[in-house]
């Protein structure tokens, strides 16, 4: 099982839909999660990052984590062709704080 | 958020020479920095933790003797590709982190011919 799973997609939404980006991991000890947008050619820009459970917002973006069913989630809201890009999901457990990448969701945004 | 650069963004150059790429971090001190490779349409790779005045650890798998890096102020990271081959071609990031926080430097590509 990988430490880190998500939708390799691609995931196509129409514009001004919601889209949704889903991201499981295994450890159940896991305390730091993250989002990154990667646009192709580039490299990742952290977006949002959340730490307890619940949902956290941030403009069109929000993130969503519940621990006990190990899945962190992003939504993004209005979505728009400029937010095309892949989005990679991170996590950091272990005792030595390794932050673990997913292989990422590529999101298509259809105007 | 930090801000991380690196130098060159794109090299070109010929098998089996050395190639060497800073990364720095700009408004913020790192004593611990991240090298990454990434193949076209593949996912992230570490190749190694860099540690300010120590030796680095790399993953497995990635050559120690041929990818060197040096760690030598808590603002700048090297990696040199020694003897480069044309595999070597890819896009190499680096990374620090603050607090949990990981930022990424814009990459170079590079490519071996």
């Amino acid at each position: 099982q990988k430490e880190v799973e998500q939708n390799s997609g691609p995931l196509s939404v129409p514009e001004g839909a919601i889209a949704s980006l889903n991201c499981t991991y295994s450890d159940r000890g896991s305390q730091s999660f993250f989002w990154y947008r990667q646009y192709s050619g580039k490299s990742p820009e952290l977006i949002m990052s959340i730490y307890s459970n619940g949902d956290k917002e941030d403009g069109r973006f929000t993130a969503q984590l519940n621990k006990a069913s190990q899945y962190v989630s992003l939504l993004i809201r209005d979505s728009q062709p400029s937010d095309s890009a892949t989005y990679l999901c991170a996590v950091i457990s272990g005792g030595y704080q390794k932050v673990t990448f997913g292989t990422g969701t590529k999101l298509q945004v259809i105007p | 958020g930090a801000v991380v650069s690196q130098h060159p963004s794109w090299v070109i150059c010929k098998s089996g020479t050395s190639v060497k790429i800073e990364c720095r971090s700009l408004d913020f001190q790192a004593t611990t920095m991240f090298w990454y490779r990434q193949f076209p349409k593949q996912s992230l790779m570490l190749m190694a933790t860099s540690n300010e005045g120590s030796k680095a650890t790399y993953e497995q798998g990635v050559e120690k003797d041929k990818f060197l890096i040096n760690h030598a102020s808590l603002t700048l990271s090297t990696l040199t590709v020694t003897s480069a081959h044309p595999e070597d071609s890819s896009f190499y990031i680096c990374s620090a982190r603050v607090g949990d926080e990981q930022y990424f430097g814009p990459g170079t590509r590079l490519t071996v011919t």
